[in-house]
C-alpha cells in the first residue's frame, strides 16, 4: 500500500538546522511533483514548498525562502527539507505530500513530524 | 503575497446543505481544490480542479467556481462531515507558488 513517512523531527534551538526525510513507498514516487507543508499548532495548513517529479525545479513559500530547501532522491525514494536558520514560528507539523494526480485524483500525505523550535 | 479568504466556521443541521466560499483573485484563471482535515489527522482530497471528485469521496461533496470565488458544497451534511477545510490554489505569477485559504471549521448540529 502506499505510505509517506516522514522522520527527522525534533526539539532544535532557535538559528539551529534540522533535516526532514520522507520515505515513499507503493507509488511511482518518480512520477509525481512533491510538496512540503505545514501546520502550527492549532493553526491552519501552510504551504512550504514544492519540486517537480525530476527535481529540475523547486519553489518555496516566501515565509521560508533562503532558509528552507526541498530536495529529492529518486534512487532513494526520498524527499528533503534542509531547514537552516530555524525560528519559534516554524514550530510546526510538517507533512511531505505527493502533487495532485489530475487524471485520476489521487493524493498521497504523510502522518506529518513534530518540529519544535524553542530554546 | 496571494490569499485565498474564508470564513473561518459554518453551521449546518444534520440532512442540509451547507456552501463554503473561498475567493482569490487568480481563481478565474487557477483550478480550485479543498481538502477536509479531521482533528489528529492529515488532511483528505475532497474535491480536484474544481469540481471533480476522487474516488471514495462521498457523492454530497461538490465543488464549483465561478470568478474569483470557489465553492466547496455539502450536500446532505452528515455528522461526520464536521472537520476543518481547506482551499488551495496557486497564484497567478506562474511560479508554482501555493496557498491554502485560512480554513473553515465546519459544525453539524
Amino acid at each position: 500500500q502506499v505510505q509517506l513517512v516522514e522522520s527527522g523531527g525534533g526539539v532544535v534551538q532557535p538559528g539551529r538546522s534540522l533535516r526532514l526525510s520522507c520515505a515513499a513507498s507503493g507509488f511511482a514516487f518518480s512520477d509525481y511533483a512533491m510538496h512540503w507543508v505545514r501546520q502550527a499548532p492549532g493553526k491552519g495548513l501552510e504551504w512550504v514548498a514544492v519540486i517537480l517529479y525530476d527535481g529540475t525545479k523547486k519553489y518555496h513559500a516566501d515565509s521560508v525562502k533562503g532558509r528552507f530547501t526541498i530536495s529529492r532522491d529518486n534512487l532513494q525514494n526520498t524527499l528533503y527539507l534542509e531547514m537552516n536558520s530555524l525560528r519559534t514560528e516554524d514550530s510546526a507539523i510538517y507533512y511531505c505530500s505527493s502533487h495532485v494526480d489530475t487524471l485520476t485524483g489521487k493524493n498521497y500525505w504523510g502522518q506529518g513530524t513534530l518540529v519544535t523550535v524553542s530554546a | 503575497s496571494y490569499e485565498l479568504t474564508q470564513p473561518p466556521s459554518v453551521s449546518v443541521s444534520p440532512g442540509q446543505t451547507t456552501r463554503i466560499p473561498c475567493s482569490g483573485d487568480a481563481l478565474p484563471k487557477k483550478y480550485a481544490y479543498w481538502y477536509q482535515q479531521k482533528s489528529g489527522q492529515a488532511p483528505v482530497l475532497v474535491i480536484y480542479e474544481d469540481s471533480k471528485r476522487p474516488s471514495g469521496i462521498p457523492e454530497r461533496f461538490s465543488g464549483s467556481s465561478s470568478g474569483t470565488t470557489a465553492t466547496l458544497t455539502i450536500s446532505g451534511a452528515q455528522v461526520e462531515d464536521e472537520a476543518d477545510y481547506y482551499c488551495y490554489s496557486t497564484d497567478n505569477s506562474g511560479d508554482s507558488i501555493w496557498v491554502f485559504g485560512g480554513g473553515t471549521k465546519v459544525t453539524v448540529l
